[in-house]
């Protein structure tokens, strides 16, 4: 089955640079989805398709994807930006997958 | 604008049934492709299941193949999971989400918990 691995927590200060790796093999070859899960709430969908943003949100999310590796950055990150997040793929063996999440602190 | 209500959820034994639904507004349900994810406490996402936009495709993760269905009723704007021989590994709350191309997962319910406990 495939798998795709992400760090379990990431720490941050205000106003600086996030950056959350999602590893899985040949992972350029899939689009990597990124969703934000804020404490108690339903998961939203912040990055879709390796790196297009949803209308609504700000522009200081991006992504990228490379070889094994796909990165979303939250360029000077704010307080509200604390919470879990998940990437996603689809993959012939697995069908939807996702990473089992990062939980970025904003400290 | 998009909603997506789940309902149905609760405390139910292990080996029992209990059926899932999520009604849909604010677009044109016939033209999606519909998922449930599931959450656990504390825990990460799943992927449970898919239903083509005309529910001539169904998709099933391994772990509740053979127990869970997936279905839907486009007259209604109403996505199903009926649920069967429950576990207790299948206590999560329950996500009905909008697919899109069969990619990504662009809009989500609010979700329903489903406690299987004796």
């Amino acid at each position: 089955s495939y798998e795709l691995t992400q760090p379990p927590s990431v720490s941050v200060s205000p106003g600086q640079t996030a950056s959350i790796s999602c590893s899985g093999d040949r992972l350029e070859d899939k689009h990597v989805n990124w969703y934000q899960q804020m404490p108690g709430q339903s998961p939203v969908m912040v990055i879709y398709r390796d790196t297009k943003r949803p209308s609504g949100i700000p522009e200081r999310f991006s992504a990228s994807n490379s070889g094994n590796t796909a990165t979303l950055t939250i360029t000077g990150t704010q307080p509200m930006d604390g919470a879990d997040y998940y990437c996603q793929a689809w993959h012939s063996s697995s069908a939807w997958v996702f990473g089992g999440g990062t939980k970025l602190t904003v400290l | 604008q998009v909603q997506l209500e789940e309902s149905g959820g609760g405390v139910v034994q292990p080996g029992r049934s209990l059926r899932l639904s999520c009604a849909a507004s604010g677009f044109t349900f016939s033209s999606f492709g519909m998922h449930w994810v599931r959450q656990p406490p504390g825990k990460g996402l799943e992927w449970v299941a898919v239903i083509w936009y005309d529910g001539s495709h169904e998709y099933y993760a391994d772990s509740v193949k053979g127990r869970f269905t997936i279905s839907r009723d486009n007259s209604k704007n109403t996505l199903y999971l009926q649920m069967e021989t429950l576990r207790a590994e299948d206590t999560a709350v329950y996500y009905c989400v909008r697919d899109v191309e069969m990619t990504y997962f662009d809009f989500w319910g609010q979700g329903t918990l489903v406690t299987v406990s004796s």
